[in-house]
């Protein structure tokens, strides 16, 4: 059974301070691991997609990295509205269509 | 605005009733998933349809189903609905044609239907 454990489950920054926010992984082969923010209320929003090992992908204050057991998502000098719930899911290769299997999220608050 | 679209935005009904969720994927993609989200279990996967077929089923319950129309939008019914199928659904869409790191399977998620069961 696939599984993906986010750490930590809660995390308080003040604005400009980087950190990073982890999320480990087990499938039957990966085709996909996908991170979105979320904001409360509202749809996942689309961040990243990351195939293999090594890979890495940004877009703003943010970095995805990826190994073969967990993904980072680095976090550079954050501002307020980075402020969301982080989640990272994985899709399978060897399973019966595309579902993914999330975790259970990172909330992050950034202060001014 | 992923363009996909879900509606009702809310809902409030009875236990027992019968409700129906719908969604119309982004233009082009092919596979409609449902999700849900409750506070004490995170987004689970319900049941996936491509191109009017079902392709995949989580832990849907036998009270709830779904369908694929011909024009590609789905819809999510949900029977005998109980106080703990209060939750966040959400559709999802994408393009998955089975192209491999091709951005085709990547899903884009609706704004969700926010079910309350009193």
């Amino acid at each position: 059974e696939d599984q993906v454990t986010q750490s930590p489950e809660a995390l308080r920054l003040q604005e400009g301070e980087s950190s990073s926010l982890n999320c480990s992984y087990t499938v039957s082969g990966l085709r996909g691991l996908f991170w979105y923010r979320q904001d409360p209320g509202k749809g996942p929003e689309f961040l990243f997609t990351l195939y293999s090992a090594g890979e890495e992908k940004e877009k703003e204050r943010l970095k995805a990295t990826l190994t073969k057991k967990e993904s980072f998502l680095h976090i550079t000098a954050p501002k307020p509205e980075d402020s969301a719930t982080y989640l990272c899911a994985v899709q399978a290769a060897e399973t019966s269509g595309s579902r993914l299997t999330f975790g259970e999220g990172t909330q992050l608050t950034v202060n001014p | 605005d992923s363009g996909v679209t879900q509606t009702p935005k809310h809902l409030i009904t009875a236990t027992g009733q019968r409700v129906t969720l719908r969604c119309s994927p982004r233009s082009g993609d092919l596979s409609v998933y449902w999700y849900q989200q409750s506070l004490d279990q995170g987004l689970q996967f319900l049941i996936q349809y491509y191109n009017g077929e079902e392709r995949a089923k989580g832990n849907i319950l036998e009270r709830f189903s779904a369908q694929q129309f011909p024009d590609l939008h789905s819809e999510l019914n949900l029977s005998s609905l109980e106080l703990g199928d209060s939750a966040l659904y959400f559709c999802a869409s994408s393009v998955d044609s089975g192209g491999w790191a091709s951005g085709q399977e990547t899903q884009y998620f609706g704004p969700g239907t926010r079910l309350l069961v009193l």
